[in-house]
């Protein structure tokens, strides 16, 4: 079964502080994703990577950056939390490239921003 | 923009009674996903539809693709409380970009 780690389930942190959530795959997959998910709004996409060293921009990168050194290894970085980025983060991937392939979440990171 | 909606957002039906969601998009798409999230959990995935008019179907659940590929449905036949979750569509847009609905939260009453 493939397996998708996200390193928090639940957090809280203080506005302007620096937030990693790391999210790691255990299947050899190209493809890692960051979703935020909230209420009402689905699941939106903040950044996406096909290939180490490698990221694209999602819907709503703004506020957000993202570093893949590893290919297993997939990080979401809030250079300087606020309240707004109180959410469900879910990280995700999926194999190769191209339309078509499901995609594997991981259990979630609740970030509270106090 | 790209969108794909999705409805209704929230429905609560009786144990037994049947239960759709649907999903349009303004764009065609070149297949459609759908994903079963349960409270506190996370999205999984159920199906994929790939041709125009195509009909899936997994025990009681029954999926369809519209001929113009622009729509889908997921049809429930006589909910249980198990059905009990979010069920999200999300659209493979030409260009390989995935975009996923608002998801549909069922509750089922017992």
């Amino acid at each position: 079964d493939v397996k998708v780690t996200q390193s928090s389930r639940y957090l809280v942190k203080r506005t302007g502080e620096k937030v990693f959530l790391e999210c790691v795959q255990d299947m050899d997959h190209e493809n890692m994703f960051w979703y935020r998910q909230d209420p009402g709004l689905g699941l939106r996409l903040i950044y996406f990577s096909y290939d180490v060293k490698m990221k694209e921009k999602g819907d709503i990168p703004e506020g957000y950056s993202v570093s893949r050194e590893k290919k297993e290894r997939f990080s979401l970085i809030l250079e300087s939390a606020s309240t707004n980025q109180t959410s469900m983060y879910l990280c995700a991937s999926s194999v190769a490239r191209g339309t078509g392939n499901t995609i594997y979440f991981g259990e979630g990171s609740w970030l509270t921003v106090v | 923009g790209q969108q794909v909606m999705q409805i209704p957002q929230y429905q609560h039906v009786q144990e037994g009674e049947d239960f759709t969601t649907y999903c349009n998009s303004s764009t065609t798409l070149s297949n459609i996903q759908w994903y079963k999230q349960r409270p506190g959990g996370h999205p999984v995935f159920l199906i994929q539809l790939v041709k125009s008019g195509e009909v899936k179907k997994q025990k009681r659940l029954t999926f369809q693709f519209g001929e113009a590929k622009k729509n889908s449905s997921l049809h429930i036949t006589a909910t249980q409380t198990t059905d009990v979750g979010t069920y999200f569509c999300a659209g493979h847009l030409y260009g390989n970009k995935l975009v996923f609905g608002a998801g549909t939260i069922l509750r089922v009453k017992s």
